[in-house]
C-alpha cells in the first residue's frame, strides 16, 4: 500500500491563481482531512470528509474547497490564492471520525505551498 | 494546546537519557489523546494514544502519561535515540464525532 499520497509537493503561486491540491489513499478509508501547518502553529483543520459524496468545514474554511466523488480521493482547492494561504498542506485519511485505541490517522507527506 | 507563537519549546537530551515531552490540553470533555512525531520534511507519524479512561498505556521504548484533574498528557521517550530527534506534539478530540485539536508540539534535540 502507498498509504496516503500527496501531489505536488512543492508549488509557487501569485496571488489570484487557483489551484488544487492532490490527495488519495488506498487503504479504503471512509474519514479523509486537510490540515494546514504554520509556524509554531498546530496543525488546523480546513475541510474534512466522512465518506464520498459527504464533506463538512473544519476550524478554517475560508479560501478553500473540496469534494469527495471517491473513496480514494479528497482534492483540495484554492480559489483566488492569498499569501495567507502560504503554508503546509497535509492530507489525513482514518478508518473512522472517531477513532479508538490504534484507529489512527495516516497523514500524507505535505504540500508546501508559497503564495507570492 | 498553548500557543508558544513562532517559536517551538525546545528539549535537548543526551543520547541514552530518557525524555519526558509534555502537553497541556484544553478541553475537559475530551476522550481520546494521540502523540505524533514530526520528522524535517515529512507528515506526522502516529506514536501512541490513549482514552480518558486511562491514566497510562506503553509501547516500545515509549509511555504515555494522562492526568484529567490537570488536563496534562505526557510522553516518555526511554533511551532516547537520534532517530528520535523530531518535532513532537499531542492532539485531543471532544466528545465522540468531533475532530481533532492539536497542540503547537515540542521540538527534541537529541545530543551525541
Amino acid at each position: 500500500n502507498a498509504g496516503v499520497t500527496q501531489t505536488p509537493k512543492f508549488q509557487v503561486l501569485k496571488t489570484g491563481q487557483s489551484m488544487t491540491l492532490q490527495c488519495a489513499q488506498d487503504m479504503n478509508h471512509e474519514y479523509m482531512s486537510w490540515y494546514r501547518q504554520d509556524p509554531g502553529m498546530g496543525l488546523r483543520l480546513i475541510h474534512y470528509s466522512v465518506g464520498a459524496g459527504i464533506t463538512d468545514q473544519g476550524e478554517v474554511p475560508n479560501g478553500y474547497n473540496v469534494s469527495r466523488s471517491t473513496t480514494e480521493d479528497f482534492p483540495l482547492r484554492l480559489l483566488s490564492a492569498a499569501p495567507s494561504q502560504t503554508s503546509v498542506y497535509f492530507c489525513a485519511s482514518s478508518s473512522t471520525l472517531s477513532g479508538g485505541l490504534g484507529n489512527e490517522q495516516f497523514f500524507g507527506p505535505g504540500t508546501r505551498l508559497t503564495v507570492l | 494546546g498553548e500557543s508558544v507563537g513562532l517559536h517551538l519549546p525546545t528539549l535537548s537530551v543526551q543520547e541514552g537519557d530518557n525524555s519526558i515531552i509534555n502537553c497541556a490540553y484544553s478541553n475537559s470533555a475530551s476522550d481520546y489523546f494521540i502523540w505524533y512525531k514530526q520528522e524535517s520534511g515529512k507528515g506526522p507519524q502516529f506514536i501512541i494514544d490513549i482514552r480518558s479512561n486511562m491514566d497510562k498505556r506503553q509501547g516500545q521504548r515509549v509511555t504515555v502519561l494522562l492526568n484529567k484533574t490537570v488536563k496534562h498528557l505526557s510522553l516518555q521517550i526511554a533511551a532516547t535515540q537520534p532517530g528520535d530527534s523530531a518535532v513532537y506534539f499531542c492532539a485531543e478530540r471532544g466528545p465522540v464525532g468531533q475532530n481533532f485539536v492539536f497542540g503547537p508540539g515540542t521540538r527534541l534535540s537529541v545530543l551525541p
